[in-house]
């Protein structure tokens, strides 16, 4: 199964800055996602991110706030813009791991607080 | 997708079995049915999918109904560390997932 590693795993930002999340994927894959947690609650898409083209956003979500980056098969970039306190989430990246079976495989995520 | 519904919580006697139900009454022909689970701090983990058949594997039966419009996972030995929310959700295979706010199911001694 594909190894997915992200980082930061954590990290306390202030309001107003920006973090980037970094997600590194062991083998080459064709879609990846990022999704976002909110305490206590389910899972929300954030986007889609596929290799040579723009990523595409759910609705609530815009590019100026989370900007993606992936700029090869094995690598994504969300970045969490201009923070508040209710951006404090685990932040996950998840790949298509089985085209066939549809299964989804996901890192660990990154929690992410703001102050 | 179609929506499901699952109630939020269950609980199991370890070594017993967990039957979580599933309703997706407008499931359409091609929507596949997903269980996954997340245990606290984790990503969540794929269990089991299936189309219209009952399905098996290391980790769970799926049970479908006739009319696909519910299906129930099946741990058949429940263990401590089953305890974890528990995803239904209905797509079309191959791309993004979108779940809803699961099952929360604790495995008792």
């Amino acid at each position: 199964s594909a190894v997915i590693s992200q980082k930061p795993s954590r990290d306390i930002c202030q309001r107003g800055t920006s973090l980037t999340i970094q997600c590194q994927v062991d083998s080459q894959v064709t879609m990846m996602f990022w999704y976002r947690q909110q305490p206590g609650q389910s899972l929300t898409l954030i986007a889609t991110a596929n290799q040579g083209s723009e990523a595409t956003y759910e609705s609530g979500f815009v590019i100026d706030k989370f900007p993606i980056s992936r700029p090869n098969l094995t690598f994504s970039t969300l970045t969490v813009s201009n923070m508040s306190p209710e951006d404090s989430s685990i932040y996950l990246c998840s790949v298509l791991r089985d085209s066939y079976t549809g299964e989804l495989f996901f890192g660990e995520g990154s929690r992410l607080t703001v102050l | 997708d179609a929506k499901t519904t699952q109630p939020p919580s269950m609980d199991c006697a370890e070594g017993r079995a967990a039957n979580l139900p599933c309703n997706h009454s407008t499931i359409s022909g091609n929507e596949y049915v997903y269980w996954y689970r997340q245990i606290h701090s984790q990503g969540p983990q794929y269990i089991i999918h299936g189309l219209k058949n009952n399905e098996t594997n290391e980790m769970a039966s799926l049970i479908i109904t006739e009319d696909r419009k519910s299906s129930t996972l099946i741990l058949p030995h429940a263990t401590l560390r089953d305890t974890a929310v528990y995803y239904c959700i209905v797509r079309v295979g191959g791309n993004d997932m979108r779940f809803g706010a699961g099952t929360r199911l604790t495995v008792k001694p």
